[in-house]
């Protein structure tokens, strides 16, 4: 199996931070990553695909990059709306897998 | 408009079995791979079982297997899940996630979740 590592766990940020998450994959699996968030007592949302796609709809302040094993997930301006946990998961074959998660607090 | 409505959830005794389903509307459901991804509360999210669009391939995680089985109906535009030997780890929020292509892909609908709790 594939395993995800995100990090950090958590991290505590005040609007207009530029904010970081990192995924790394235990192997190259290409550019099939995607970035979800999650807030609390809801369902996850599809922020970006294939490692740097921005979904339809989603804010031009998220962007996604990286290949092979190492992937970043950027909000360039952070706004009271992106408090929430975000989320890797890779497809580059079934069994897809998530990585653990990082809360994105307010500092 | 897409959607994804989940139904069949509630509390079952360890040992149990349960059927989960998931009635989508807005999209050509054949046409897509479809999964069943739990979260147990204050657990990040966990993928359960895929199906490919054709319904001829199906995937579990090695937690359920041999326990869960996944189906489609494409003629009624359903997806199911059925969960057997159920056990207190299992206790989670379902959710019924719809991916990008016709195999396993990335998760661009999801539903709003159904909540199965596995205890005495």
């Amino acid at each position: 199996d594939i395993q995800m590592t995100q990090s950090p766990s958590t991290l505590s940020a005040s609007v207009g931070d530029r904010v970081t998450i990192s995924c790394r994959a235990s192997q190259s699996i290409s550019s099939w990553l995607a970035w979800y968030q999650q807030k609390p007592g809801k369902a996850p949302k599809l922020l970006i695909y294939k490692a740097s796609s921005l979904e339809s709809g989603v804010p031009s302040r998220f962007s996604g990059s990286g290949s092979g094993t190492e992937f970043t997930l950027t909000i360039s301006s952070l706004q009271p709306d992106d408090f929430a946990t975000y989320y890797c998961q890779q497809y580059n074959s079934y069994l897809l897998t998530f990585g653990g998660g990082t809360k994105v607090e307010i500092k | 408009e897409v959607q994804l409505l989940e139904s069949g959830g509630g509390l079952v005794q360890p040992g149990g079995s349960l059927r989960l389903s998931c009635a989508a509307s807005g999209f050509t459901f054949s046409n897509y791979a479809m999964s069943w991804v739990r979260q147990a509360p204050g657990k990040g999210l966990e993928w359960v079982s895929g199906i490919y669009g054709s319904g001829g391939s199906t995937f579990y995680a090695d937690s359920v297997k041999g326990r869960f089985t996944i189906s489609r109906d494409n003629s009624k535009n359903t997806l199911s899940l059925q969960m057997d030997s159920l056990r207190a780890e299992d206790t989670a929020v379902y959710y019924c996630a719809k991916e990008m292509g016709i195999t396993y892909d990335s998760f661009d609908i999801w539903g709003q979740g159904t909540m199965v709790t596995v205890s005495s």
